[in-house]
Order: C-alpha cells, then sequence, then structure tokens
C-alpha cells in the first residue's frame, strides 16, 4: 500500500526558506510510470499546484512562484523535497505531496498534508 | 495559465437528490485532461474522475464525469450522505496543472 509521509517545521519565518520532505513508503520513487508533486493549500482556500519531479530529477515549476522554488529527490531514502525561499505570510498554507501520473497531475495518492505557517 | 471557474459556489440538497457540478475552463482543455476531486474537512484530496469521464480505482458509479473543450461536468446520481464535502476540478493538460475554486456540497 502506497503511502507518503511530509515532514519539516510547522512554523517558519519571513523571508526565511520552508524545507520539507515526503518520505515514500510502499512503492519506488524511481518508478518510471509516475511523477511526484507538491500542493498547497492556504487555510479555508482552494488548491494550488506547485510543482512536481521526476525521478531522473527533471523538475517542472509552477511560473506564479518564479525562482523560489526548487525540488529535488533522493533516490537512496525514497524521499523528494521541497525548498521555498524568501517566503511570506501568503505562503502559509497545508502542502500536501502527491504520486502523480503526469508532469501536471492527476493526483492518485496524496499524503495528509501537514501546515506550515509563516509568522515571527 | 488556465483558469478554471466551478459552479455554483455552493449547492443545498438533500441525501438520495441528483447533484450536478459544473467547471469551465478560460480555453480548451487538451485531450480531456480534466480531473475531478472530492475533499472531506481534514483530510487530503481524494481522486474521483481523470480524463474528464474515467473514474478511479474504488470510486462508486454513482458519480460520473463527462464534457470536453471547455465545459465540464461532474455529477452525483444520488448522494450519500458522506458525499456532502468540497469537490475541485483541475486541468493537467496545459502547464501548469490549474485547479477550480470549489464547489461545497453542503445538506439542506
Amino acid at each position: 500500500q502506497l503511502r507518503l509521509q511530509e515532514s519539516g517545521p510547522g512554523l517558519v519565518k519571513p523571508s526565511e526558506t520552508l524545507s520539507l520532505t515526503c518520505s515514500v513508503s510502499g512503492g519506488s520513487i524511481s518508478s518510471s510510470s509516475y511523477y511526484w508533486a507538491w500542493i498547497r493549500q492556504p487555510p479555508g482556500k482552494g488548491l494550488e499546484w506547485i510543482g512536481s519531479l521526476y525521478y531522473s530529477g527533471s523538475t517542472y515549476n509552477n511560473p506564479s512562484l518564479k525562482s523560489r522554488v526548487t525540488i529535488s529527490v533522493d533516490t537512496s531514502k525514497n524521499q523528494f523535497s521541497l525548498k521555498l525561499s524568501s517566503v511570506t505570510a501568503a505562503d502559509t498554507a497545508v502542502y500536501y505531496c502527491a504520486r502523480v501520473w503526469g508532469s501536471d497531475g492527476p493526483g492518485g495518492h496524496w499524503g495528509q498534508g501537514t501546515l506550515v505557517t509563516v509568522s515571527s | 495559465e488556465i483558469v478554471l471557474t466551478q459552479s455554483p459556489d455552493t449547492l443545498s440538497l438533500s441525501p438520495g437528490e441528483r447533484a450536478t457540478l459544473s467547471c469551465r475552463a478560460s480555453q480548451s482543455v487538451s485531450a480531456s485532461s480534466l480531473a475531478w476531486y472530492q475533499q472531506t474537512p481534514g483530510q487530503a484530496p481524494r481522486l474521483l474522475i481523470y480524463g474528464a469521464s474515467s473514474r478511479a480505482t474504488g470510486i462508486p458509479d454513482r458519480f460520473s464525469g463527462s464534457g470536453s473543450g471547455t465545459d465540464f461536468t461532474l455529477t452525483i446520481s444520488r448522494l450519500e450522505p458522506e458525499d456532502f464535502a468540497v469537490y475541485y476540478c483541475q486541468q493537467y493538460g496545459n502547464s501548469p496543472g490549474t485547479f477550480g475554486q470549489g464547489t461545497k456540497v453542503e445538506i439542506k
């Protein structure tokens, strides 16, 4: 049974870098059939696609987040990571990792999500 | 990027009734690359429909999707108590993938 679990600090200061890791169990992150994605949801609001990654290291980021996003993979640990730099209060959200079928979706398996609050 | 607009924002219905949710795209969605998700409070979204009309694994047949181009519909034939939730559409044919703002299906 595939399981994804997000981990990382729940509180980040403004202007700093948000760092999250998604640990994958029950399946290999090196599968050629899937991509691995990050999606976020501000409290009480809708979903926003952040970006995705293929096991080879190719990434596909949402231009709305410009160059602030870095998504990377560690195949030896079966994990992938998100770094979002220069955060502001607008980056406060529940962050989800997911296994997706293409570089932009859809997402068949999601982690439970982790709330990250940006505040001093 | 493609903007998706869902309607209505809220749908008030009783168990057993039929629900019809709409998703309209600002431009044609390539290859009918349109998905629907269900989200209940405190939970991650669950994939219901992909490719506009294909049900994901384990999804009951009371959920159906239709449409192409810029207009898509999710229909729930007979609402069960567990179906009262927020529903999102997503297009994944054009990068970046984008979501609609959601439709809340609430108990009348």
